[in-house]
């Protein structure tokens, strides 16, 4: 079944900086990559996705980055800010499935 | 936006005793609702993917007839955890497909505590 590797495990930056969360995903088959925000005790949100046929993405200060080549996909948030902080999650699923797999998470710190 | 309605938020119950969980879709059909558990600081892991009207699809390692999944219809699929034991304890959230182009919403969780 599809593996999801993600990296690193926590992350603390100033805030103004950039951060960058890595995952890379091991089932060829997987095309849709969404990043999700998790709140202490709150559900997943989904701040952004990415599709196969697509190499990057953009909104706002949040891009997604995919290499499909090389199996793996990357969060770059932009000028953090401390309500950026949150664990952070990426999935890969298959069109067909529909289920995803999950990263291990990214707990972000954004210190003002 | 789709929303998915989870109830109960927050449940404490004795060893022994079963405990359910309803995940409602309210503006939208979810033909496929996934049951996920997380642990403190941990990541999401899919217990179960139920499709309305047939059996639900349980991920390796995850007792079927411990933890119960419904789907009759195509707004509500509910979990239940029969025969609950403090390892039971955790968050359970589900998850619903949103339409054909992959997008997926959560249900706002609930915390088992199994004391």
């Amino acid at each position: 079944g599809e593996n999801v590797e993600q990296h690193p495990s926590t992350l603390s930056v100033q805030e103004g900086d950039s951060a960058v969360i890595k995952c890379t995903y091991s089932d060829s088959a997987s095309n849709y990559f969404p990043w999700y925000k998790q709140e202490l005790g709150k559900r997943p949100q989904l701040i952004i996705d990415i599709r196969s046929n697509v190499g990057e993405k953009k909104d706002q200060r949040i891009a997604v980055t995919l290499n499909k080549t090389a199996k793996h996909f990357s969060l770059h948030i932009t000028e953090t800010q401390p309500e950026d902080s949150a664990v952070y999650f990426c999935a890969a699923s298959k069109s067909q499935g529909g289920k995803s797999t999950f990263g291990d998470g990214t707990t972000l710190t954004v210190k003002p | 936006g789709a929303v998915v309605s989870q109830h109960p938020s927050r449940v404490i119950c004795k060893s022994g005793t079963s405990v359910k969980i309803e995940c409602r879709s309210l503006d939208f059909q979810a033909t496929t609702m996934f049951w996920y558990r997380q642990f403190p600081k941990q990541s999401l892991m899919l217990m179960a993917t139920s499709n309305e009207g047939s059996k639900a699809t349980y991920e390796q390692g995850v007792e079927k007839d411990k933890f119960l999944i419904n789907h009759a219809s195509l707004t509500l699929s509910t979990l239940t955890v029969t025969s609950a034991h403090p390892e039971d304890s955790s968050f359970y959230i589900c998850s619903a497909r949103v339409d054909r182009a992959y997008g997926y919403t959560f249900g706002s969780g609930t915390r088992l505590t199994v004391v």
